[in-house]
């Protein structure tokens, strides 16, 4: 079935440092791969996404890539901020549709002043 | 702006009750979602629906109901609580692609 997995599942950087978290997917028909952050006690929320007919996507400071061949996507936050802290969820649109989405287990992203 | 609500921040439900959990979109968006957050476990489809009456089945539907009798209301239903239900549930909608979310409902089985 379909499924995508998420790595790492905690991460800790320095602020000021870049922040990778990266993501597979195995049905080769998603197009449509967004990204949430969640803050501590606060409901998820869409942060950038891509879609399959573009390798790379930036808004600001966050950036996305997608590799179709390789069912491989990522997000790269650069100059990380305190306020980055959160968990970050990597998603792929299910291709039988319903616009449903497959997510991610999660990313706890830590930024330390 | 859109916005979802849930009828709960904090639930405390005793095993073997039946326990319903609201949600609420004023977008007029045909999809509804429900999804169980557990730590390490992300967020896990229950149920979702893509139109009134219409319901499909998500990856953990065992010991869930749902219903939509409105456009914008969908319901969870716990027809007998077990303590493994303990979570935090979350409503989503969308129109298209984007998710919105509630704030989630933290739901407690003793």
């Amino acid at each position: 079935g379909e499924n995508v997995e998420q790595h790492p599942s905690t991460l800790s950087v320095q602020e000021g440092d870049s922040a990778v978290i990266k993501c597979t997917y195995s049905d080769s028909a998603s197009n449509y791969f967004p990204w949430y952050k969640q803050e501590l006690g606060k409901r998820p929320q869409l942060i950038i996404d891509i879609r399959s007919n573009v390798g790379e996507k930036k808004d600001q400071r966050i950036a996305v890539t997608l590799n179709k061949t390789a069912k491989h996507f990522s997000l790269h936050i650069t100059e990380t901020q305190p306020e980055d802290s959160a968990v970050y969820f990597c998603a792929a649109l299910f291709s039988g549709g319903y616009n449903k989405l497959i997510f991610g287990a999660g990313t706890r992203l830590a930024v330390h002043p | 702006d859109v916005k979802v609500t849930q009828s709960s921040r904090y639930l405390v439900k005793r095993t073997g009750e039946k326990v319903f959990l609201e949600c609420v979109q004023d977008m007029d968006h045909e999809n509804m979602f429900w999804y169980r957050q557990d730590p390490g476990l992300g967020l896990r489809l229950i149920y979702f629906s893509y139109d009134v009456k219409m319901k499909e089945k998500g990856d953990i539907p065992e010991g869930y109901s749902v219903s939509r009798e409105k456009k914008e209301r969908f319901s969870l239903i716990l027809e007998s609580a077990s303590t493994n239900q303990t979570s935090m549930y979350l409503c989503a909608s969308s129109f298209r692609t984007e998710q919105f979310f509630g704030p989630g409902t933290r739901l407690t089985v003793l």
